[in-house]
């Protein structure tokens, strides 16, 4: 398979709950990411991990926890969470971090609802 | 610091009729240019990229040029259809060590 893959494609939690998010890439990137994407609201860069070392995280409530445990892999670990964190969950991959000439691959998302 | 500004959608065209989305960066050095698309439901997907200045991207019918005396990437189409109906992002990526930068996205709506 190829491209970056995210499951699931819907989740619905109610708040006490602990889930988590998958994101799977067969592109030999090292570099992925975390967005948020809310409605009228711009794509909010959640997480970096360039070769499995986090490199950024934009002021992410704690609420939120990230895990890239190889290149190909990350995860992002959800609990205790609020109904404004309700939105589509995006993932991308790119070669590297710091290269940007060559743009991103971004999986199809999870869409997350917060009962 | 580098940004990327788009305009407010939506955007509602007939048809068949010519498209212009406009995009303007402020950045640093030398960066690529990207449009990507968001059809409903789904996540990005890249359109066109440019990577130095006067190049120009073109994929679907849809072409950008890289203009750097107006720091502009203005997309544009010259037949829309109604399955062009999406959010386009303009986004902006440096060798700074930093993420894409991405605009606020302009929904377009094609009817037949």
């Amino acid at each position: 398979e190829t491209g970056v893959t995210q499951t699931p494609r819907h989740l619905v939690m109610g708040m006490t709950n602990k889930k988590s998010l998958k994101c799977e890439q067969h592109l030999g990137h090292n570099a992925m990411y975390w967005y948020k994407q809310s409605a009228k609201k711009p794509l909010e860069l959640m997480f970096v991990y360039n070769f499995k070392e986090q490199t950024e995280n934009n002021s992410v409530p704690s609420r939120f926890s990230p895990e890239c445990p190889n290149s190909s892999h990350l995860f992002l670990h959800l609990h205790t969470l609020q109904p404004e964190d309700s939105a589509l969950y995006l993932c991308a991959s790119s070669q590297e971090q710091g290269m940007g000439n060559y743009g991103y691959t971004f999986g199809s998302g999870t869409r997350l609802t917060v009962v | 610091g580098d940004s990327v500004t788009q305009m407010e959608g939506p955007v509602t065209l007939s048809e068949e009729a010519f498209l212009t989305i406009n995009c303007t960066y402020t950045a640093t050095g030398y960066p690529s240019l990207f449009w990507y698309v968001q059809y409903p439901g789904e996540g990005l997907q890249l359109l066109l990229k440019a990577t130095k200045a006067d190049d120009k991207g073109s994929n679907k019918g849809f072409e950008a040029t890289y203009r750097k005396e107006t720091t502009s990437f203005h997309l544009e189409k010259g037949s829309v259809q109604v399955s062009d109906s999406a959010v386009y992002f303009c986004a902006l990526g440096n060798q700074a060590g930093t993420a894409l930068i991405f605009g606020k996205g302009t929904t377009l709506s094609v009817s037949s």
